[in-house]
């Protein structure tokens, strides 16, 4: 149990252009979802927090206008990074819970790599 | 400010021996510790979950927490090669829902 998959795995795309990021909770609702960026053998960092049906919560330094979350459903979450740059490059994770408690449990699906040229 | 803290390593172990991995962290209050595992590429894998003060097993893995000291740490026993990895403590503080992460210690299981 407890599967979170990730759509696309890769994604290569021109400086400029949006990018669309799925998240899916496969065999449990997930009420909170969590995206976060790995830059290369660093640690993660949590982007923003997602909980169904509301805007997301965004960190400190995370561009809400750039960095596009929408939680449509209890097993849904996308990310969209609009006008892309090669900044932006890195491994998008996303995570999900069931209810978002403190004792909750976050799983993560299997990343995105994007690279923007 | 809210931090967890490990040793990024290399710890190097000789395969069979036992790992122990070692987090503090700095919020008193918090409640949940997570040990995930992170190789190369890929993303983190939930190993387990410990609330309480004291010892949990699961398998060849034991999770160690002491509220008091504000440490959490993770033993493996009977290193494998597989083992090689990073891994990643994660505290919930206070009634937060998400995870603050440590850097994650890097685990080498030699031959």
């Amino acid at each position: 149990g407890a599967v979170v998959s990730q759509h696309p795995s890769r994604v290569i795309c021109k400086s400029g252009t949006s990018v669309k990021i799925e998240c899916r909770s496969l065999d449990f609702q997930a009420t909170t979802m969590f995206w976060y960026r790995q830059f290369p053998k660093q640690s993660l960092m949590l982007m923003a927090t997602s909980n169904e049906g509301s805007k997301a919560t965004y960190e400190q330094g995370v561009e809400k206008d750039k960095f596009l979350i929408n939680h449509a459903s209890l097993t849904l979450s996308t990310l969209t990074v609009t006008s892309a740059h090669p900044e932006d490059s890195s491994f998008y994770i996303c995570s999900a819970a069931t209810s978002g408690g403190s004792t909750d449990t976050q799983y993560f699906g299997p990343g995105t790599r994007l690279t923007v040229l | 400010q809210k931090e967890v803290e490990q040793n990024s390593g290399p710890l190097s172990v000789p395969e069979g021996a036992i790992a122990s991995l070692n987090c503090t962290y700095s919020d008193r209050g918090s409640q949940s510790f997570f040990w995930y595992r992170q190789y190369s590429g890929k993303s983190p894998e939930l190993i387990m979950f410990i609330y309480s003060n004291g010892d949990k097993e699961d398998g060849r893995f034991t999770a160690q927490l002491n509220k008091a000291s504000q440490y959490v740490s993770l033993l493996i026993r009977d290193s494998q090669p597989s083992d090689s990895a990073t891994y990643l403590c994660a505290v919930k503080f206070g009634t937060a829902s998400k995870l603050t992460f440590g850097t994650g210690t890097r685990l080498q299981v030699t031959l």
